[in-house]
């Protein structure tokens, strides 16, 4: 079945380092691709998302590109700050016999100052 | 504006009762899905619904049950609860089923004693 697989955390950081958490995907068709954050007490949001391939989303310094021939949606920001510290989850949604979402298990941000 | 709103926040039940949980999405918004997440774990895809009807089902047994309003507002049923249905349950809305923004709520915290 359709999965989506993200690297596991917890990821620490010192400010203004270099972020890349990897998500990969398995579909059976052309899935719409998410990363949503969970902040520390509050609910989950969307960081950003891609619809076709080669698309990018970004939003607040963060990037990801849709990549269909690695099947893949890796999350990238060049320099992370102390309030970047949250849950990411890599997530797919598609038509597949209804609508589905899918999400990753999640990875753990710690940003040191 | 409102965002979405779920109720109640947290629910204490033993074996075998059932529950009822609420959500109210964001004005606007025709479709809601349905989502548990364990602890330490991503969201798990429960339903969607769509001008009143089910649009999508995850992997969850015949005990789960939704249903969608003509204010499209929804409940989520469960019946005869197991210890293993202790979780957070997450109510999102957004304007259309498929591969849209989806807009979450706080969630209610259910535990099974």
């Amino acid at each position: 079945g359709n999965s989506v697989t993200q690297m596991e955390g917890p990821v620490t950081l010192s400010e203004e380092a270099f972020l890349t958490i990897n998500c990969t995907y398995t579909a059976t068709g052309y899935p719409s691709l998410f990363w949503y954050v969970q902040y520390p007490g509050e609910g989950l949001q969307l960081l950003l998302k891609a619809t076709k391939a080669d698309d990018k989303g970004s939003n607040k310094g963060f990037e990801a590109t849709y990549r269909k021939e690695t099947t893949s949606f890796h999350l990238e920001k060049g320099s992370v700050q102390v309030s970047d510290s949250a849950v990411y989850f890599c997530a797919l949604s598609e038509f597949s016999g209804g609508f589905k979402t899918i999400f990753g298990a999640g990875t753990r941000l710690f940003v040191k100052a | 504006d409102a965002g979405v709103t779920q109720s109640p926040t947290h629910l204490i039940k033993t074996r075998g009762q059932q529950v009822t949980l609420r959500c109210s999405p964001i004005s606007g918004h025709k479709s809601v899905s349905w989502y548990q997440q364990v602890l330490g774990q991503g969201p798990q895809f429960i339903f969607q619904y769509y001008e009143k009807e089910e649009r999508g089902r995850g992997n969850f047994p015949d005990r789960f049950s939704a249903r969608q309003f003509p204010n499209y507002s929804s409940e989520l049923n469960v019946n005869a609860l197991l210890l293993g249905d202790s979780a957070l349950y997450l109510c999102a809305s957004s304007l259309a089923a498929g591969g849209e923004t989806q807009y979450f709520g706080p969630g209610t915290r259910l535990l099974v004693l």
